[in-house]
């Protein structure tokens, strides 16, 4: 049950995109269309911004997109806005019936 | 509407025991499989354990299995978590959250977390 792998940070000015990378293997991220992503404010829970790779819950901009290739999922910021500034996290689910979260990455809008 | 709360965190001596609980209300408990996940002080989040809807399948991370037990009460809408032989890499906030129904991994939403110390 190794943490999927995100980079440290990221960061963009006001309206650039963005992009958050999630390595798994084919056991988690590779194997199954699972994946989810959550953001998280200091001191606060975290929310989920995509589920299933790519679906976007109700309530949440359309700025924010998910996709897959191969063991590696992607979180796609357009538009950046000064409020997206956050942490990020990945999760699978795994072949063990448990999940899994990324190591995490800092979103520095400049 | 829907709201998780945690509670039952505090300071424990490492090797004690120490039982969370988490509140569910605003939507049919029985029908969801429940996690927890934690969240070590300035660290990520480390997923911890599932139940399923009817508690008949449960399973745990690694780093808990043999010490820690998740399990619900439908009757009183509340999920547990209980920590046995606890150790300092155990201190954390640790959240429940739901998961929705048709995707495994889907936590939504989630509660403000219950913090727990271990230290002597």
């Amino acid at each position: 049950q190794s943490a999927l792998t995100q980079p440290a940070s990221v960061s963009g000015s006001p309206g650039q995109s963005i992009t958050i990378s999630c390595t798994g293997t084919s056991s988690d991220v590779g194997g199954y269309n699972y994946v989810s992503w959550y953001q998280q404010h200091p001191g606060k829970a975290p929310k989920v911004m995509i589920y299933e790779v790519s679906n976007r819950p109700s309530g949440v901009s359309n700025r924010f997109s998910g996709s897959k290739s191969g063991n590696t999922a992607s979180l796609t910021i357009s538009g950046l806005q000064a409020e997206d500034e956050a942490d990020y996290y990945c999760s699978s689910y795994t072949s063990s019936s448990t999940g899994v979260f990324g190591t995490g990455t800092k979103v520095t809008v400049l | 509407q829907v709201q998780l709360v945690e509670s039952g965190g505090g300071v424990v001596q490492p090797g004690r025991s120490l039982r969370l609980s988490c509140a569910a209300s605003g939507f049919t408990f029985s029908s969801y499989g429940m996690h927890w996940v934690r969240q070590a002080p300035g660290k990520g989040l480390e997923w911890v354990a599932v139940i399923w809807y009817d508690g008949s399948y449960k399973f745990y991370a690694d780093s808990v299995k043999g010490r820690f037990t998740i399990s619900r009460d439908n009757s009183k809408n509340t999920l547990y978590l209980e920590m046995n032989s606890l150790r300092a890499e155990d201190t954390a906030v640790y959240y429940c959250a739901r998961n929705n129904i048709g995707a495994p991994n889907w936590f939504d939403p989630w509660g403000q977390g219950t913090l727990v110390t271990v230290s002597s």
